[in-house]
């Protein structure tokens, strides 16, 4: 299957600052990656598309401000958590479909990226 | 929103039993696929199923799809002490999202 790759894996920050997560599709273009954010013993949320050289559209509830997500090519999509506060601490996992359709409709997913935020 | 739930919450196995999982979905979906999620990793893909299919198969999985219902299960036969993790559905809907049931985590003890 496809790969998708997170960087960097686990962040610890202190309170006010700003993290960028990377995703990245290794073997295949994304015109769509997702992003999803996963509280301990939790399922996945989906906070927003991220959509290649458009603005990324983003989940009821998902402050926009505060979750930035640029796509600016077809193999990587960043999200930064400005002025993160320890409430944001959090797994934020991607996700990419493959736009080709090489890999089918299947969605396949980043390995995770820990933020604590102090 | 959660589209649906999977149940059971938790299933604890012996090394060999099949486990069987359930999800349920709230609205139409395109196709349903389901995860695997060991602690503190990433999803793995384990099986697409289309909206038009009833049944899959791969390797010791099975998964059923019934749109009247609105259900899907997860079938893991022979189960190994590997098997132990959660599992997770997800229906995509419009714009190829997806949007995941609570999962089960399945211990299968040696």
């Amino acid at each position: 299957g496809a790969v998708v790759s997170q960087h960097p894996s686990w962040v610890i920050c202190k309170s006010g600052t700003s993290v960028k997560i990377e995703c990245r599709s290794l073997d295949f273009q994304a015109t769509t990656m997702f992003w999803y954010r996963q509280f301990p013993k939790q399922s996945l949320m989906l906070m927003a598309t991220s959509n290649e050289g458009s603005k990324a559209t983003y989940e009821q509830g998902v402050e926009k401000d505060k979750f930035l997500i640029n796509h600016a090519s077809l193999t990587l999509s960043t999200l930064t958590v400005t002025s993160a506060h320890p409430e944001d601490s959090s797994f934020y996992i991607c996700s990419a479909r493959d736009g080709s359709h090489r890999w089918g409709d299947t969605q396949y997913f980043g390995p995770g990226t820990r933020l604590t935020v102090l | 929103s959660q589209q649906g739930e999977e149940d059971p919450q938790a299933l604890s196995i012996q090394e060999g039993e099949n486990a069987t999982m359930n999800c349920s979905y709230k609205t139409s979906i395109n196709n349903l696929q389901w995860y695997r999620q060991n602690s503190g990793r990433g999803l793995v893909h384990l099986i697409l199923i289309r909206s038009n299919e009833r049944e899959k198969h791969s390797g010791r999985l099975r998964v059923t799809l019934d749109t009247s219902k609105k259900s899907s299960s997860l079938l893991i036969t022979a189960s190994r002490a590997a098997d132990t993790a959660s599992y997770f559905c997800g229906g995509e809907t419009s714009g190829s999202r997806l949007t995941f049931g609570e999962g089960t985590q399945l211990t299968v003890n040696p």
